[in-house]
């Protein structure tokens, strides 16, 4: 079954890290580009980075660039998102999506995991 | 970046209804328009992509179009698991791969 399975969510104060990680199964991950999306509470889907299948190339919004890392571990299937400086507007759910290089799409989606930025 | 508006924000339709929801791009994306549904608390799901592609396992009921600028989403005869939220997203070119702000489709 192809799945994504996101952790490592919680509650950190602001100025505070955190890493989040996606463990894939069901695809060749080696293959893959790989990304993070958030969506605030109530709010709507924001791309945040995705990164190469070999790990070499990353793209990340601005709103995340000089703070946030993406990385994988191709040996374990596994991709994660180090995230430095949070600030409370980080505040999301997290998920980790798999684009798809025939349709150019996110075509499966974690769960989502909750990082709460708060004091 | 490549803005994308998406209208209305909300509507209501009922079971059986035909209902159209627009996207627009704020440049040329030529057919890179991707269409998502989410329901409340699970991830987003892919529709459409590449403009007009059903994505295996999507019921026929749902379609895309359009091309350039302006697309559109349509569900030929509403079911009752389909009341969501749907986004589109465009994929022209390298990150950052926009979204809409979302269109919240509610039971009349």
């Amino acid at each position: 079954e192809v799945q994504l399975l996101e952790s490592g969510g919680g509650l950190v104060q602001p100025g505070g890290s955190l890493r989040l990680s996606c463990a894939a199964s069901g695809f060749t991950f080696s293959n893959s580009v790989m990304s993070w999306v958030r969506q605030a509470p109530g709010k709507g889907l924001e791309w945040v980075s995705s990164i190469s299948g070999g790990g070499d190339t990353a793209y990340y919004a601005d709103s995340v660039k000089g703070r946030f890392t993406i990385s994988r571990d191709n040996s374990k299937n596994m991709v994660f998102l180090q995230m430095n400086s949070l600030r409370a507007e980080d505040t999301a759910v997290y998920y980790c999506a798999k684009w798809a290089l025939l349709s150019l799409a996110f075509d499966i989606w974690g769960q989502g995991k909750m990082i709460t930025v708060s004091s | 970046d490549i803005q994308m508006t998406q209208s209305p924000s909300s509507l209501s339709a009922s079971i059986g209804d035909r209902v159209t929801i627009s996207c627009r791009a704020s440049q040329n994306i030529r057919s890179f328009l991707n269409w998502y549904q989410q329901k409340p608390g699970k991830a987003p799901k892919l529709l459409i992509y590449t403009a007009s592609s059903l994505q295996t396992g999507v019921p026929s009921r749902f379609s895309g179009s359009g091309s350039g600028t302006d697309f559109t989403l349509t569900i030929s005869s509403l079911q009752p698991e389909d009341f969501a939220t749907y986004y589109c997203q465009q994929s022209y070119s390298t990150p950052p791969y926009t979204f809409g702000q979302g269109t919240k489709l509610e039971i009349k």
